[in-house]
């Protein structure tokens, strides 16, 4: 069966830190990937996703980069990090031509002071 | 662009009451519609999803249809319980022959807290 981890879960980091956040899915090849942020008090929106190796698609202009250099890794990083990037960051994976559904992983909380 | 409205929350609801949480969402096309929740601590686990109109999508006791004329897609359950406290997605998928990649456009969430 499919399953899909991120770490770390939970991050505190300083104004102007660097972050890196790592998405791994097993089970599967080539699936799409896709990173979403929850902010407090809203809903989920797309950062960037990623339809195979090395390509990467961004949804908002921001502070963020992401990167797959594996097939199944996804990793989303700042060079320098601003509080308004605290948030819940969210990796899924859906399999390419399917329909609907994707799959979340269990989310790494940010919080940058 | 594509757009999904959720009602306000939070909601509160004590154990055994009827739910109702609205979800109207704006596309072009026919888009796939989903629930999706998200318990305290977690990711997100689909709840159920309708992939054309009139479909009825169904999944632990919660139902929604799509309704293509009202562009509707509400959640509903005859029965609340402490254990359905969670926060609520509503989200769609456009069908734009075959570009979109899946992406999901979600609504902003609803907080549905359960008493006993």
């Amino acid at each position: 069966s499919q399953t899909i981890h991120q770490w770390p879960a939970t991050l505190v980091q300083p104004v102007g830190s660097p972050l890196s956040l790592e998405c791994t899915v097993e089970g599967t090849s080539n699936p799409n990937l896709y990173w979403y942020r929850q902010a407090a008090g809203r809903g989920l929106q797309l950062l960037f996703y990623s339809v195979g190796i090395g390509q990467i698609s961004s949804e908002v202009p921001q502070n963020l980069s992401a990167s797959r250099p594996q097939d199944r890794q996804f990793i989303l990083s700042s060079k320098k990090l601003l509080l308004s990037d605290s948030g819940f960051y969210l990796c899924a994976w859906r399999l390419y031509g399917r329909a609907g559904e994707l799959f979340f992983g269990e989310g790494s909380r940010l919080t940058v002071l | 662009g594509d757009s999904v409205t959720q009602m306000e929350g939070p909601v509160t609801l004590s154990e055994e009451a009827f739910l109702t949480i609205n979800c109207t969402y704006t596309a072009t096309g026919y888009p796939s519609l989903f629930w999706y929740v998200q318990y305290p601590g977690e990711g997100l686990q689909l709840l159920l999803k309708a992939t054309k109109a009139d479909d009825k999508g169904s999944n632990k006791g919660f139902e929604a249809t799509y309704r293509k004329e009202t562009t509707s897609f509400h959640l509903e359950k005859g029965s609340v319980q402490v254990s359905d406290s969670a926060v609520y997605f509503c989200a769609l998928q456009a069908n734009a022959g075959g570009t979109s990649y899946g992406k999901l456009t979600f609504g902003q969430g609803t907080i549905l807290t359960v008493h006993p």
